[in-house]
């Protein structure tokens, strides 16, 4: 069984770039998350849907961020135009039945900007 | 603000020894508490979960929650160099996603 696959894993993009990261949860979990992991900071909730819908986007730190769910099946989350801070790996992940299940992880888009 | 505390490490214990990995939260309505590991350079995959008060064993993995002093713990038996990873806390009150503490990265010796 297939798990979260997210595309690319490894970015490098130069300062004032749009980035488009791409994510397909674990088919038939109605949950999923995006989240970024720094060292600083270490992993933060941007953002999360239930059922396609976005339920809190709250930890989206500015407007340069969108994310959409146009279905079931994939998800992008979006940075333009993309700045240096915003290095990090971002992860995203899916899980069933609500908040309270394991979360499962993707193996991460690792994001450097230039 | 819910937050979820953790030491960051590095936790060194020799091969063989009891690894005790701790974690602190803030939010007292918190119902669900979670281990997770973390190779460098891999995703977190979770190890344990708990929902009640006392210990829950799995293997070598024992997870300890004390809702009054808003403490969770894990325990590592016979830790193993294997075991050389980031260990992230995550709590999760009723209706919200998990909060993630920053991590205790531990170093099992050989």
């Amino acid at each position: 069984d297939a798990g979260v696959i997210q595309s690319p894993r490894h970015e490098v993009t130069e300062m004032g770039q749009e980035v488009t990261l791409r994510c397909k949860p674990i088919s038939g979990h109605d949950y999923l998350f995006w989240y970024r992991q720094t060292m600083m900071r270490g992993l933060e909730l941007l953002i999360y849907f239930n059922n396609n819908v976005p339920i809190d986007d709250s930890g989206m730190p500015e407007d340069r961020f969108s994310a959409k769910m146009p279905n079931a099946s994939f998800s992008t989350l979006k940075i333009q135009p993309s700045e240096p801070r915003d290095s990090a790996v971002y992860f995203c992940a899916s899980s069933f039945y609500g908040l309270g299940n394991t979360i499962y992880f993707g193996e991460g888009s690792w994001l450097t900007v230039v | 603000q819910k937050e979820v505390e953790q030491n960051s490490g590095p936790l060194s214990v020799p091969e063989g020894a009891i690894a005790s990995l701790n974690c602190t939260y803030s939010d007292r309505g918190s119902q669900s508490f979670f281990w997770y590991r973390q190779y460098s350079g891999k995703s977190p995959e979770l190890i344990m979960s708990i929902y009640s008060n006392g210990d829950k064993e799995d293997g070598r993995f024992t997870a300890q929650l004390n809702k009054a002093s808003q403490y969770v713990s894990l325990l590592i038996r016979d830790s193993q160099p294997s075991d050389s990873a980031t260990y992230l806390c995550a709590v999760k009150g009723g209706n919200t996603p998990l909060v993630f503490g920053k991590g205790t990265r531990l170093s099992v010796i050989a």
